[in-house]
């Protein structure tokens, strides 16, 4: 696996307004995997998109793929104070469950 | 499902001492994974098991040794405890396969003072 980059390190958005995360990756990949964590808790796994894949909805989140930029995007629509929370991309390249993790978007959802 | 569950939550050790985490996968799943998580980090790869084996090693000291058990719960275990072995205990659960989500468990949070 190698390592996903968040980019911001810190974002906050009042309630209502959409949040849109990026991220980086160095070499090919399988897939690439969104988590969520709050108040330094277990991660949650919010949507897997695979190599073959450009985009994909779940919910209110939507997740971008560019291989040839080796880069994706997390877009939270119409976000909510329960966003509030630590978000990681990671991205995995086959052969075993070793998730490389960068420090995370800090999301803030203001009321 | 009670999905990945961990035990205990929280754990207060003193230097020097032993301590034994505890990992149940998510039903279905016969891959576990452990990583530290320090504050205001992101989760570090401590090492992987499959098939009651070690796979994969992150960069860990041998205090840190694990086991997985015939159905396929885990145990990580560390030894000689540091201050700076300070931090939430994440275990992930996977079915083995190329594009299958990793679970994670809610941590246990351990202090050694």
């Amino acid at each position: 696996s190698q390592q996903g980059e968040e980019d911001p390190q810190a974002l906050s958005i009042q309630e209502g307004e959409n949040a849109t995360m990026n991220c980086s990756y160095k070499t090919s990949i399988n897939n690439l995997q969104w988590y969520r964590q709050n108040s330094g808790r277990g991660l949650v796994h919010l949507i897997l998109i695979r190599s073959n894949e450009r985009e994909k909805h779940s919910g209110r989140l939507r997740v971008t793929l560019d291989t040839s930029k080796k880069s994706s995007s997390l877009l939270i629509t119409a976000s909510r104070a329960a966003d509030t929370a630590s978000y990681f991309c990671v991205s995995f390249k086959g052969g075993g469950n070793k998730l490389t993790f960068g420090t995370g978007t800090q999301l803030k959802v203001e009321l | 499902d009670a999905g990945v569950t961990q035990s205990p939550t929280h754990l207060i050790k003193t230097r020097g001492q032993q301590v034994t985490l505890r990992c149940s996968p998510k039903s279905g799943h016969d891959t576990v994974s452990w990583y530290q998580q320090a504050l205001g980090q992101g989760p570090q790869f401590i090492f992987q098991y499959y098939e009651e084996e070690e796979r994969q090693r992150g960069n860990f000291p041998d205090r840190f040794s694990g086991h997985q058990f015939p159905n396929y719960s885990s145990e990580l275990n560390v030894n000689a405890l540091l201050l700076g072995d300070s931090a939430l205990y994440l275990c992930a659960s996977r079915r083995t396969g190329e594009n299958t989500e990793a679970f994670f468990g809610q941590g246990t949070r351990l202090t050694v003072v």
